[in-house]
Order: structure tokens, then sequence, then C-alpha cells
């Protein structure tokens, strides 16, 4: 079994640039979340995505958006890029029932400039 | 606004020790609760879940205890090892389907031998 994998580990980008991160679903798992780490902090939701559609949203701007393809796999994306969205991006997949814990890439570091 | 808190930054114990860390959640219709250890460069690793149903679970050396009526949360980890060390987060959820979690700002776990 696969677990989850994120793409790029690292990346960074100047304010005002826009940004694509990507995530594999860990085998199995069809409904695939995002979330935003700043250092020193816990994970904040940004928004979750089933049957390719964001079905719960966090307390994010429009300018982050995402996208799940039939595979499960998503992207996240950020435009207009901001010196405060330097920060860890999580991506945690998991099967949509009731209690199913939530399983957590290890990320990608977005520093911007 | 909701939020899940920790009572301690961080908590330095010896090897062989047991550790407990705690939490404080602060919404009462949450009813899904996990723990998370994230180490250095890497994303939260499930640990341990527990339904609002419980109050007692136990996991390979490690137990978590739910006390509804003060909102309490708190993991222990028996004789306490030097790969113990990391970050440890509670979670909250009221969404049955687990996700939107809302994380605190974790305990260090420090462990020496």
């Amino acid at each position: 079994e696969t677990g989850v994998t994120q793409s790029p580990t690292h990346l960074i980008k100047t304010r005002g640039q826009q940004v694509t991160l990507r995530c594999s679903s860990q085998s199995g798992h069809n409904t695939v979340s995002w979330y935003q780490q700043a250092l020193g902090q816990g994970p904040q939701f940004i928004f979750q995505y089933y049957r390719e559609e964001e079905n719960g949203r966090g307390n994010f701007p429009p300018r982050f958006s995402g996208l799940q393809f039939p595979n499960y796999s998503s992207e996240l994306n950020v435009n207009a890029l901001e010196l405060d969205d330097s920060a860890l991006y999580l991506c945690a997949t998991h099967k949509t029932g009731v209690n199913s814990p939530l399983h957590f890439g290890n990320g990608t570091r977005l520093t911007v400039t | 606004g909701e939020s899940v808190g920790l009572h301690l930054p961080t908590l330095s114990v010896q090897e062989g020790d047991n550790s407990i860390i705690n939490c404080a959640y602060s919404n009462s219709a949450s009813d899904y609760f996990i723990w998370y250890k994230q180490e250095s460069g890497k994303g939260p690793q499930f640990i341990i879940d527990i339904r609002s149903n419980m109050d007692k679970r136990q996991g390979q050396r490690v137990t978590v205890l739910l006390n509804k009526t003060v909102k309490h949360l708190s993991l222990q980890i028996a004789a306490t090892q030097p790969g113990d060390s990391a970050v440890y987060f509670c979670a909250e959820t009221s969404n049955q389907a687990g996700t939107a979690l809302i994380f605190g700002k974790g305990t260090t776990l420090s462990v020496s031998s």
C-alpha cells in the first residue's frame, strides 16, 4: 500500500507569483484535504475534495484553489503569492466514511520572498 | 472561535518513563478526536483516535483518555523511548467524515537517554 506523496518537497517563489503543489493519494483513499502549517503552529484546514469537487473549505481566500482528478490525486494552486503564504503545505487523504483518520504526506515547504 | 489547545508547549522526560500529554478542546459538539505525532521534516503521523462515545482507547504503548465533562483529552505513552521525541498534536472534528480537523499548537516531547 503506497502512502501519500507530495511534490515538490521544497519550493521558492517570489511575491505575486503563482504556485501549484501536487499530491498523490494513498491507495483506496478517495477524499483529499489540504492543510497549511506555519512554523511552530498546528496545521490549518484549507479545503477538501471528494468526487472531484470541493466539499468543505476553511478560512482561506479564493486565491487558494484546488483540483482532484479521477485517480484521486490532487493539486493545490495559490495565486498572487504573499509573504505570509510561506509555510508547509500538507496533503491528507482518507476513505470517506464515519471516523476515518486522515493520513498525511510529508508536505511541500513553500518559501515566498 | 473553535480551537484545540494543549496545556504545555514542551515536555521533557527520561527514557523509560511514562509520558502524559494533555489537550483541552472547546467545541462540545466535537465527536471524533485524533492524536498525531510530527517529527522534524515530516508530516503528521496518525497515532490513535477515539470517538466521543468512548472514554478510553488503547494502542501499542499508547492510551488516549477522553473526559467529555471537562472537554479534556490526554495521550499516555508508556516506557517512552528516544524515538518518541517529536511534536504531538491533538485534533478534533465535529464532521462525521473525520475531516476539517482543528489542530492545537502542539506539545514538543523530548526524551533523554
